[in-house]
């Protein structure tokens, strides 16, 4: 099956700073790739994803990259806020053109951020 | 769009009994809700995927007879902890995907607090 890494597990920036994280998968039949936050205690939220017929995507301050060849994929957070201190989380899956797919998720990488 | 909710948000029961978990779609029709398990610091694990109107499908290593899992509707899908014990204390996530989502993602609910004293 689906094997996900995430690195680093735990991240401390400054306020401002920016933060990546990186995950790499094992099965090349993948090709959904979401990013989940979560904050203690509360459920995970989808921040963004990445579809694997795309090599990056950008929603204001984060971005995802993909890089299919290598099987890894990284989320990048730029300008830092104490608000984005959270674990987040990668994740992957194989969609089938029908039925259902189901998401391995990375370890997590706990976020701080400093004002 | 996509909410999905969790009933109760904690429960705590003594050893030997059993305890139900609801989650609930509460603005689409989920043809698929996902189980997970999360232990404190550490990542989510699926359990099973239940699909309505059909069996559900065990991960390795999940005992399908200690975790029960009904997809009674395509709004509600219930997980019954039997015979608790005090290793089965965890935080208890539901996730689901609607016909009128894509095939790619999953909604999380608010997470179940079991603790089994």
């Amino acid at each position: 099956g689906e094997n996900v890494e995430q690195h680093p597990s735990t991240l401390s920036v400054q306020e401002g700073d920016s933060a990546v994280i990186k995950c790499t998968y094992s099965d090349s039949a993948s090709n959904y790739f979401p990013w989940y936050k979560q904050e203690l205690g509360k459920r995970p939220q989808l921040i963004i994803d990445i579809r694997s017929n795309v090599g990056e995507k950008k929603d204001q301050r984060i971005a995802v990259t993909l890089n299919k060849t290598a099987k890894h994929f990284s989320l990048h957070i730029t300008e830092t806020q104490p608000e984005d201190s959270a674990v987040y989380f990668c994740a992957a899956s194989i969609t089938p053109p029908t039925g259902y797919s189901t998401l391995t998720f990375g370890k997590g990488t706990m976020l701080l951020v400093s004002p | 769009g996509a909410v999905v909710s969790q009933h109760p948000s904690w429960v705590i029961c003594k050893s030997g009994t059993s305890v139900k978990i609801e989650c609930r779609s509460l603005d689409f029709q989920a043809t698929t809700m996902f189980w997970y398990r999360q232990f404190p610091k550490q990542s989510l694990m699926l359990m099973a995927t239940s699909n309505e109107g059909s069996k559900a499908t065990y991960e390795q290593g999940v005992e399908k007879d200690k975790f029960l899992i009904n997809h009674a509707s395509l709004t509600l899908s219930t997980l019954t902890v039997t015979s608790a014990h005090p290793e089965d204390s965890s935080f208890y996530i539901c996730s689901a995907r609607g016909r009128w989502l894509s095939n790619y993602e999953q909604y999380f609910g608010p997470g179940t607090r079991l603790t089994v004293t």
